[in-house]
């Protein structure tokens, strides 16, 4: 089955306290993203990837990384986090051939005290 | 660079009642577009797509869109709306060709249903 897999689904942390929310798919897709989602803000892009050790800045890249050392993964990593970063996740991958359809994994929902 | 502008943040209506959620996008060149649903505590799902070809655009769960270029408006559309219809609606441009092929999300519209 086709999908885009993210773990954790949701994840309680603490100021400062490193994490990594790991993304992959099965599909071979080029294209991967990260969007956080706020209330009233919408999906807001945070990083972006156009193949392996191809990585862009999005909208909102400020506290996070990401890495793409393989097709199939594209981890988010929050080095320090902090409170502003509570959030809903969603990782997405994309390819030409499929248009440009977005497929998104079911989200984690972050929270950092 | 792209955007989308979804100028409604909140719709209310009525169950049975049509439905219009807005989108306006801008883009350089012949763009694709895209419609998703968020239903509550779920991911996103894709409702239609334009790519090229007839303007008025079928879906899923009886939803329809229209791309109109002169007005750069992809406006989403559902005769009669079921109390199952409550989400938040996403629209969504990307390049055809060139470009970024990551789409750019509007801001969303949450639909709100009543019986």
């Amino acid at each position: 089955e086709a999908q885009v897999t993210q773990n954790p689904r949701y994840l309680i942390t603490v100021t400062g306290k490193k994490l990594t929310v790991t993304c992959s798919q099965n599909m071979n897709h080029e294209y991967m993203s990260w969007y956080r989602q706020d209330p009233g803000l919408g999906l807001r892009q945070i990083y972006y990837s156009m193949n392996v050790e191809v990585t862009d800045k999005g909208d909102v890249p400020e506290g996070y990384k990401v890495s793409r050392k393989e097709k199939r993964n594209f981890p988010l990593i929050l080095e320090s986090p902090s409170p502003n970063q509570t959030s809903l996740y969603f990782c997405a991958s994309t390819t030409t051939s499929a248009k440009n359809i977005q497929y998104f994994g079911a989200g984690t929902r972050l929270s950092v005290l | 660079a792209q955007s989308v502008t979804q100028p409604d943040i909140h719709i209310t209506v009525s169950e049975g009642a049509s439905l219009e959620l807005r989108c306006n996008y801008s883009y350089g060149a012949t763009p694709y577009l895209f419609w998703y649903v968020q239903s509550p505590g779920q991911g996103l799902q894709l409702l239609l797509k334009y790519f090229s070809g007839d303007t008025l655009v079928q879906g899923i769960k009886g939803f329809e869109a229209e791309f109109k270029r002169s007005q750069s408006s992809f406006n989403l559309r559902k005769p009669s709306v079921h109390w199952s219809d409550a989400a938040e609606y996403f629209c969504a441009v990307a390049a055809a060709s060139g470009g970024s092929y990551i789409p750019t999300f509007g801001r969303g519209t949450s639909l709100i249903v009543h019986p």
